[in-house]
């Protein structure tokens, strides 16, 4: 069982719609936890990253949330736009061990 | 232009070869790593680099092999002993290993996406 796990696995949404994107995570204690945004065939770029004592980051039209009580971080996309068609990856870091989720696909049409 | 870059971008070869990928890094980072992405799994780490000279093995290791000769260089050396070679492979370096852990950012090259006919 994968220790970060993210849903939805896919999920479509209409431009200007908001969206939030869930990562459930066993990795305990933690380092911190990043989300990263994956264009098609290319590598990650980094959006946001938070520590335990951390509820919330934001970076733009991103906002990522943290509840470490219940293991959980959303990340919330407002108004979205095309360019917001990408792979979601939630990324939790304990000490020197990097876990990756598998991320949502997300899917933003006119 | 700085940043990480990876050639090729697309790779063929055939069963039983072996195949080097190239990732280079103009950040001056200390740390670089080499990742495996395949669909439906996230990204594994195989090895990593803290140092010019010394490297250390990820969570799935067998099979490749890397060089750190020099700071700006980290290729990747897919070998015939790897099993299931067909797949995404991603470099990443970061300031150092340990800073990884301590909030700082891990850069990712653009992938190279290898093919085993």
């Amino acid at each position: 069982k994968n220790q970060v796990e993210q849903s939805p696995q896919s999920l479509i949404i209409l431009e200007g719609k908001n969206c939030t994107l869930q990562c459930n995570y066993t990795v305990s204690p933690f380092s911190n936890l990043r989300w990263y945004k994956q264009d098609t065939g290319r590598g990650p770029v980094s959006l946001t990253i938070m520590t335990f004592s951390e509820n919330t980051k934001s970076n733009g039209r991103y906002t990522a949330t943290l509840d470490a009580d219940t293991k959980q971080s959303s990340l919330h996309i407002t108004a979205s736009q095309l360019s917001d068609s990408a792979s979601y990856i939630c990324v939790v870091t304990r000490y020197q061990k990097v876990t990756f989720g598998i991320g949502t696909k997300l899917q933003v049409i006119p | 232009d700085g940043g990480i870059t990876q050639s090729p971008k697309y790779l063929f070869r055939k069963e039983g070869q072996n195949v080097t990928l190239s990732c280079e890094q103009n950040l001056n980072h200390d740390a670089m790593y080499w990742y495996r992405q395949d669909p439906g799994q996230g990204l594994r780490l195989i090895y990593y680099s803290q140092i010019v000279n010394d490297f250390q093995k990820g969570d799935i290791a067998e099979g490749y092999s890397v060089s750190r000769e020099k700071k700006e260089s980290f290729p990747l050396t897919v070998t015939s002993a790897q099993k299931n070679p067909t797949a995404f492979y991603l470099c990443a370096s970061s300031i150092g290993a340990t800073s990884w852990a301590g909030g700082d950012t891990q850069y990712f090259g653009p992938g190279t996406r290898l093919t085993v006919l």
